[in-house]
């Protein structure tokens, strides 16, 4: 079946403008999971969706960030008033038991 | 808190060698699971073997070994017969059964042709 899907790929954006990430998880995944890697460096846990749950918002970095997930479907991240500090790349990866994660292919957004 | 430490910032390796990667966590937990992801340069992070802490046998995958050591903390991954294609970034990560899973740093992998 179809992967993790990411759009868009890439997003340059002027400091200050808003912009929404998106994620697509595999069919039938209960959990998602969004992370930040700056470049060169490792992954850092930013929120996770487990079915109904309440989300795990311990990794967001500021109120800036926020995350919504309809269902067990499709995720937005979006980031309020972009910083030159937000440059990165946004992985987000899903799992059906909460062990294995499958990640996408990341969206790398670039703030001007 | 759980933590992972992988130690080698970078490494490097002949074509058709073999390389070891280093990864050590800290868990107070007797039942886990560890993973190794590889991260090529397009950025697309694929599992590449996994680790249940309850069985003793290493887990292999083709070239892809592992050297679990539970006393130790140690989760070592082996690449034999290296490939040009090999060349990735790889993490180490641990769960202990529940939803969060904690990664390493990673280790960037230079194969040489």
């Amino acid at each position: 079946g179809a992967g993790v899907s990411q759009s868009p790929s890439n997003k340059v954006t002027e400091k200050g403008k808003d912009v929404e990430l998106r994620c697509d998880p595999i069919s039938g995944h209960t959990a998602l999971y969004w992370y930040r890697q700056r470049l060169g460096q490792g992954l850092e846990f930013l929120i996770y969706f487990q079915g109904n749950s309440a989300p795990d918002k311990s990794g967001l970095p500021s109120d800036r960030f926020s995350a919504e997930r309809t269902g067990e479907s499709v995720s937005t991240l979006t980031i309020q008033r972009t910083q030159q500090e937000d440059s990165a790349v946004y992985l987000c990866a899903s799992s059906y038991q909460g062990y294995e994660q499958y990640f996408g292919p990341g969206t790398r957004l670039t703030v001007t | 808190a759980q933590t992972v430490t992988q130690s080698q910032p970078e490494m490097s390796v002949q074509e058709a060698e073999t390389v070891t990667l280093s990864c050590t966590y800290d868990t107070s937990e007797s039942d886990y699971y560890l993973f190794w992801y590889k991260q090529p340069p397009s950025r697309q992070m694929i599992l590449v073997i996994r680790q249940e802490a309850y069985k003793q046998q290493n887990a292999t995958e083709n070239r892809f070994s592992v050297n679990f050591q539970k006393a130790a903390k140690s989760f070592s991954l082996k690449i034999s017969d290296s490939q040009l294609g090999d060349a990735a970034m790889y993490f180490c990560a641990y769960n202990s059964g529940g939803f969060k899973t904690i990664f390493g740093a990673g280790t960037r992998l230079f194969v040489k042709a």
